[in-house]
């Protein structure tokens, strides 16, 4: 069973807010991720980090930022909410598994929608 | 960049059907892991895979490593309506500790009762 999660699940919350989505795991694994995926769709990383003070961008551009300040804590924050950031935010984390690379175990995700 | 193909982009069955899924990419990847999201929640692991031809169950759900390296099957039989949902495959092409997930865009399964 993964242990990590997110809050809120759901928040609504006006244009111009800013907001921070928190992600806690208790599994004490060194990689933590960010993807943003709209309803039914891809997923989309945004960013990683690969241990405290290591935050990396992802394959699709955000104007979110993320800090990794303790090993089991990776926060998002969006510094001024826009109906465009309107998604599904996806926390995940992974351990390295020896010769067997990563499986990554996910939150259950915090809806965001930005009226 | 790595992309792992997975068509059709939703399926539609009736319950008590079997279904399969592929997931295929023009690169080689070395590690095949299988994930399942229901509606409003976050990606669950069902099933990885570390070997090419390695065959692997998890009660009504088998997946295969294809022989190539190149493409990996997910095959859920007797489907129940809480197989519903979205399946990604995911591949990592290095094992090492900087390795990359890679997510195929996911196909949609629905299941008539």
């Amino acid at each position: 069973e993964a242990d990590i999660y997110q809050t809120p699940r759901y928040l609504v919350i006006g244009t111009g807010k800013k907001i921070t989505l928190e992600c806690s795991q208790t599994m004490g694994h060194d990689k933590m991720y960010w993807y943003q995926q709209d309803p039914g769709m891809e997923l989309h990383l945004i960013h990683y980090s690969y241990g405290v003070n290591s935050t990396e961008k992802g394959d699709l551009s955000s104007e979110s930022t993320v800090s990794r300040i303790r090993t089991e804590h990776f926060p998002l924050t969006l510094e001024s909410a826009r109906p465009s950031h309107t998604s599904q935010y996806l926390c995940a984390s992974s351990e390295y598994n020896g010769g067997r690379g990563r499986q990554a175990f996910f939150g259950q995700g915090t809806r965001l929608t930005v009226v | 960049g790595q992309q792992l193909n997975q068509s059709p982009q939703s399926m539609f069955i009736q319950e008590g059907e079997d279904v399969s899924m592929n997931c295929t990419s023009s690169s080689i990847f070395n590690t095949w892991l299988w994930y399942k999201q229901d509606p409003g929640e976050g990606p669950v692991l069902l099933i990885a895979l570390y070997k090419a031809g390695e065959l692997t169950s998890n009660g009504r759900l088998t997946a295969q490593f294809g022989i190539t390296r190149k493409d990996s099957f997910l095959n859920i039989s007797a489907s129940i309506p809480s197989d519903v949902g979205i399946y990604f495959c995911a591949g990592q092409l290095q094992t090492g500790a900087n390795s990359k997930l890679t997510f195929g865009k996911g196909i949609t399964l629905s299941v008539r009762p």
